[in-house]
């Protein structure tokens, strides 16, 4: 069975600075995606970046990229120029192609310190 | 298209007591699932459908437990005889059909406690 591990609780960051969140995954599959969502308090799962397992190429979206390192099975974020806004709990997740589900991790709350 | 809605947004109900959640997928999404989600924790699966077919339900959906999504469009899941335990966030998501590695798209949540 898949399993996604995020082993950092918490983590903060002054406003401006750059962050990088933590993620392992394990797998046997070949075809498979990776994402990040992040959820703020009481509000919904929102998509920010995702990747597909056959690319090298790392993905990036504005001030969010990631370094996916497949053979170690590693998919950290990294968050570039923080702001306030981005305060929220950020859940790494597997999707199976072959399975059709999305597998979570335990999520990293981020702190935005100003 | 709004998205995916789910109703209500809270729910506080008395142990021992039936309750029933609601969930409207993105028109054209096949694909409906549904998480349970406790406090600091990440989404569980509990279930999902490609159009009316209920195709896994996992472990953690007890007897207590039952989904439906009638005509392939909207979703209910049923929570019978509720306990304290089953006091969490459930969250419904839909996606394209499987395959195409599509992000899913999740809606609100609906809030469940049970006192």
């Amino acid at each position: 069975a898949q399993t996604v591990t995020q082993s950092q609780p918490e983590m903060s960051v002054q406003e401006a600075e750059t962050v990088t969140l933590s993620c392992t995954y394990d797998t046997s599959e070949s075809d498979y995606y990776l994402f990040w969502y992040k959820q703020p308090p009481s509000r919904q799962m929102i998509l920010v970046i995702r990747q597909e397992a056959y690319k090298q190429q790392n993905a990036t979206e504005n001030r969010f990229s990631v370094n996916f390192q497949k053979a170690a099975k590693s998919f950290s974020l990294k968050i570039s120029d923080s702001q306030l806004g981005d305060a929220a709990m950020y859940f790494c997740a597997y999707y199976s192609s072959n399975t059709g589900k999305l597998i979570f991790g335990q999520g990293t709350t981020l702190q935005v310190k100003p | 298209d709004t998205g995916v809605s789910q109703d209500p947004r809270h729910k506080i109900t008395k142990r021992g007591q039936n309750v029933t959640f609601r969930c409207d997928p993105i028109s054209e999404h096949n694909r409906l699932y549904w998480y349970r989600q406790t406090l600091g924790q990440g989404p569980e699966f509990l279930t999902y459908f490609q159009n009316e077919a209920q195709l896994e339900k996992s472990r953690l959906l007890s007897d207590r437990f039952s989904a439906e999504r009638p005509k392939g469009s909207f979703s209910t899941l049923e929570i019978q005889r509720t306990e304290q335990g089953d006091s969490a966030m459930y969250l419904c998501a839909s996606s394209p059909t499987r395959g195409q590695g599509a992000a899913y798209t999740f809606g609100s949540g609906t809030r469940l406690t049970v006192v």
